[in-house]
């Protein structure tokens, strides 16, 4: 039992480069989450998805996209990489009582 | 969107002291949940609390949501060196999302 897993832990990319963050979870959940978490600070809500095929905004979803193409997965697709993406980014599931199983985080900058 | 104001932003303290974090919102949750992060990690749920005045205990560890399911804090007793991290909490909307707080750092100084 993995819990919730993404890929890649790390990464750098250029101003204007795209990127997906893959995170999977084997816990059968319905809730996923994309959190992002800006140094020293909480996390604040990009997007989340209620099930298949259901996606939802978050507090600041702007130069994100997601799908949910299945229960298990839940990318994170960034299109024009900015400065201002460089974070570090949790994917997290839950179940009925939304208590969140995260995941280990990518850490993305931005140059 | 409900906000969850956390306090302090930072605690520094000594081995053996004892602390409280609080977590304060001007609305009302259906529950809410204390995580404790370390440095390269994600977030491990400590506890939800679900119930006004509900006082769950987790070894050293003490949390109580408050009469009114506005607010929350978490009492550690004795502190130790692998106390060390950053706690958030969390209110659960009336929906499906969770509130976090800006978290407070909290460093064990042996």
């Amino acid at each position: 039992n993995a819990g919730v897993t993404q890929t890649p832990k790390f990464r750098i990319l250029k101003i204007g480069q795209s990127m997906t963050l893959q995170c999977a979870q084997d816990m059968n959940h319905n809730y996923m989450y994309w959190y992002r978490q800006d140094p020293g600070m909480g996390l604040k809500l990009i997007y989340y998805s209620v099930g298949a095929g259901i996606t939802d905004k978050g507090e600041v979803p702007n130069g994100y996209n997601v799908s949910r193409s299945t229960t298990e997965d839940f990318p994170l697709r960034l299109e024009l990489a900015a400065p201002s993406q460089t974070s570090v980014y949790f994917c997290a599931s839950s179940g009925i009582t939304y208590e969140q199983y995260f995941g280990p985080g990518t850490r993305l900058t931005v140059t | 969107t409900q906000l969850l104001e956390q306090s302090p932003q930072f605690l520094s303290i000594q081995e053996g002291e004892n602390l409280t974090v609080y977590c304060n919102s001007s609305s009302v949750f259906s529950s809410l949940q204390w995580y404790r992060q370390e440095p390269g990690e994600g977030p491990v749920l400590l506890v939800t609390v679900v119930t006004g005045g509900e006082v769950k205990k987790l070894k050293r560890l003490t949390f109580q949501f408050g009469d009114a399911r506005k607010d929350s804090s978490l009492h550690i007793t004795a502190a130790q060196p692998g106390d060390t991290g950053l706690y958030l909490c969390a209110g659960v909307e009336y929906g499906n999302k969770l509130v976090f707080g800006a978290g407070t750092i909290l460093r064990v100084k042996s």
